[in-house]
Parts: C-alpha cells; structure tokens; sequence
C-alpha cells in the first residue's frame, strides 16, 4: 500500500517569504501530482510530475524519483496562495485510471500580511 | 478554469431521506469520479468510471451508488441518508493518464445529515 506523507502539516508565513512544502511517498511510481484546495473546498491542479522540475509562475515543482521525494516551493509568497496543498500519487502498474492514486492529507499555509 | 460543475453547493437533511448529488462536465472527458473528504483528512475515493455505462467502486466502501448514461453526467445517489454520511463530496474528472494527465474538480457538495 502506498502511503503518502506531507510535511509540515501546517506552516503560517509572512508575506514576501520562500515557502517550501515537502512530499514523500513509500512505492514506485507513475506521476505525482500537486493540487491546491482553497477555503470552500474547491480543488485546482498545480503541476503533474513523472521527473526533473516544473515551474509556473511564482510555483516550483521538483521531484527525486530515487529518494521518492517531491517538494512544491512558492517565491515571493502572498495572502492570496493560502490554501491546502495536496500531494497525490499514482502507483506503477495501477494501470492508470482512479484506483492508483493516493492522497496525502495536505499541508495548510497561512501567509499573513 | 473549472468546466466542472456540482449542485448543491451545501444540503441538510434528515435521516432516511434519498438525495441525489449532481455532478456535470462539458470538457468530454471519459474519466470521472466521486471523492469524499472529511475536515483535516484526505480524499477518498468512492466510485470511478471510465465512460458511459461504466462504473466501478472505489478503495473507500460507501453506501451510495452512481451511475454514467451520458459522458458528461455522474450523479451520485444516497437511497436513505445517514448521519454517517456527513461529509464533503468531491466529483473530478480528467484527462487521460500520460504526459498530459491532469485532474478537474466540482467546487464540492458538503452534506450534513441530521
């Protein structure tokens, strides 16, 4: 079974700072995505990653299949990117679909002003 | 961005009611599910299908059940509500797994049962 950990679980910040939430998962896999979830639910997809490093925007994404391992990183942080941020992992032979991917329980940041 | 719409946004209901959560997309996507995610936890998923008329259950056991007639609407169906069922509910859809995959997700419906 896959298990998917997040860390910090919660992390309050000053606006302007560097920002860096970090993603481990225990089996091999296919993809990585992150996710953000904002204050009412709502859920909007970040980056999708099977190697190397993303980047959009003030987002960073960077992942090290060999020590299974992910971090999402926010420069120039502000109030606006508040949210949850979700780590979801698709297994290697899950055959793709739904019933490969494992959520993590999310990281919740505050950025204050 | 979100072409992915869920009604109600919040409902509350008494026990043994039936309700019927709306879940729609106009992206074409064949991949569809249902999430629930409880406060502080994460998702779980609960029904998937792969396209019209097909449905399977998901790693969480639930009670509800869903149903795919047409590629752009997944409803999921509670006969008789409990307050065990209190929740958030996820719909989401997405693009084929592969260097595109992507996930789309409904605003959530929160359902309180009393």
């Amino acid at each position: 079974k896959n298990e998917v950990e997040q860390s910090p679980q919660n992390l309050t910040a000053q606006e302007g700072e560097f920002i860096t939430i970090n993603c481990s998962y225990s089996v091999g896999i296919s993809a990585l995505h992150w996710l953000q979830q904002h204050p009412g639910g709502g859920i909007v997809s970040l980056f999708m990653l099977s190697s190397g490093k993303k980047k959009h925007g003030r987002l960073i994404a960077t992942i090290n299949i060999q020590e299974k391992h992910s971090s999402l990183h926010i420069t120039a942080s502000h109030p606006r990117d508040s949210a949850v941020y979700i780590c979801a992992v698709r297994s290697l032979g899950s055959g793709g679909g739904a019933d490969g991917l494992t959520f993590g329980k999310g990281t919740h940041l505050i950025i204050q002003p | 961005e979100a072409d992915i719409y869920q009604t109600p946004r919040y409902l509350v209901i008494g026990t043994g009611k039936k309700i019927t959560l709306e879940c729609s997309q106009t992206m074409g996507h064949d991949k569809m599910y249902w999430y629930q995610q409880d406060p502080g936890m994460e998702l779980h998923l609960i029904h998937y299908s792969y396209g019209v008329n097909s449905t399977e259950k998901g790693d969480l056991s639930s009670e509800s059940t869903v149903s795919r007639i047409r590629t752009e609407h997944f409803p999921l169906t509670l006969e008789s509500a409990r307050p065990s069922h209190t929740s958030q509910y996820l719909c989401a859809s997405s693009l084929p797994t592969g260097v595109n995959e992507k996930l789309f997700f409904g605003s959530g419906t929160q359902l309180s049962v009393l």
